[in-house]
């Protein structure tokens, strides 16, 4: 079945400091979304990209989804203490025949030092 | 306020008995998740429901039941058949632009 693997699984960083965490699909992808989870909440949708080598940008987040469409990455320049918590992605895979499978990555955990 | 109502937010078990979830949306999404979430870990997907009447199960499913008699409501059971239920349970919907919206979650911890 799809699997979706990201690393680093824990990531500390300096404030300031840029993050990164990585998405890999064993599978082509249609969509790829990316979530955030806050410590004792709930994943919060982020961002959703469709194309071949999409690059979207909020504010100091900027997510890229690869040319085969197998691969993500989101990047936070200069840290903040806000930017706490868990990074999800989602991979997924629609077919013709209507069968829709959305798959999550394990999560990075993002801590921040003040 | 549209949205995903989890409850109960906290619940405790006793070992051998069943306890059931609530998630109730007014967000009419046919699309309908449970997942289980441990302590530092990803999600894992128990049950979905494309629609009303209608669910599969996901990789997790044993020692869970799901219903889906309404397209607002998609409760789950934690049955006495799920060895190591204590986790925090999170419902969610799909959007059809494949969005997915979480419910705020429920902490069950079996004593």
């Amino acid at each position: 079945g799809q699997q979706v693997m990201q690393i680093p699984q824990y990531q500390h960083v300096q404030e300031g400091e840029d993050f990164t965490t990585y998405c890999n699909s064993s599978t082509t992808l249609s969509n790829i979304q990316w979530y955030k989870q806050r410590p004792g909440g709930h994943p919060v949708f982020l961002i959703q990209l469709v194309k071949s080598g999409e690059v979207k940008k909020q504010k100091r987040l900027t997510f890229q989804f690869g040319e085969a469409k197998k691969n993500s990455s989101l990047h936070i320049t200069a840290t903040q203490t806000t930017d706490v918590g868990t990074y999800f992605c989602a991979g997924i895979l629609r077919s013709g025949a209507g069968s829709y499978q959305l798959t999550f990555g394990k999560g990075t955990k993002l801590s921040v030092i003040p | 306020d549209g949205g995903i109502t989890q409850s109960p937010k906290y619940l405790f078990r006793k070992e051998g008995q069943n306890v059931t979830l609530s998630c109730e949306q007014n967000l009419n999404h046919d699309a309908m998740y449970w997942y289980r979430q441990d302590p530092g870990q990803g999600l894992r997907l128990i049950y979905y429901s494309q629609i009303v009447n209608d669910f599969q199960k996901g990789d997790i499913a044993e020692g869970y039941s799901v219903s889906r008699e309404k397209k607002e409501s998609f409760p789950l059971t934690v049955t006495s058949a799920q060895k190591n239920p204590t986790a925090f349970y999170l419902c969610a919907t799909r959007t059809e632009g494949n969005t997915i919206y979480f419910g705020e979650g429920s902490w069950l911890t079996v004593v």
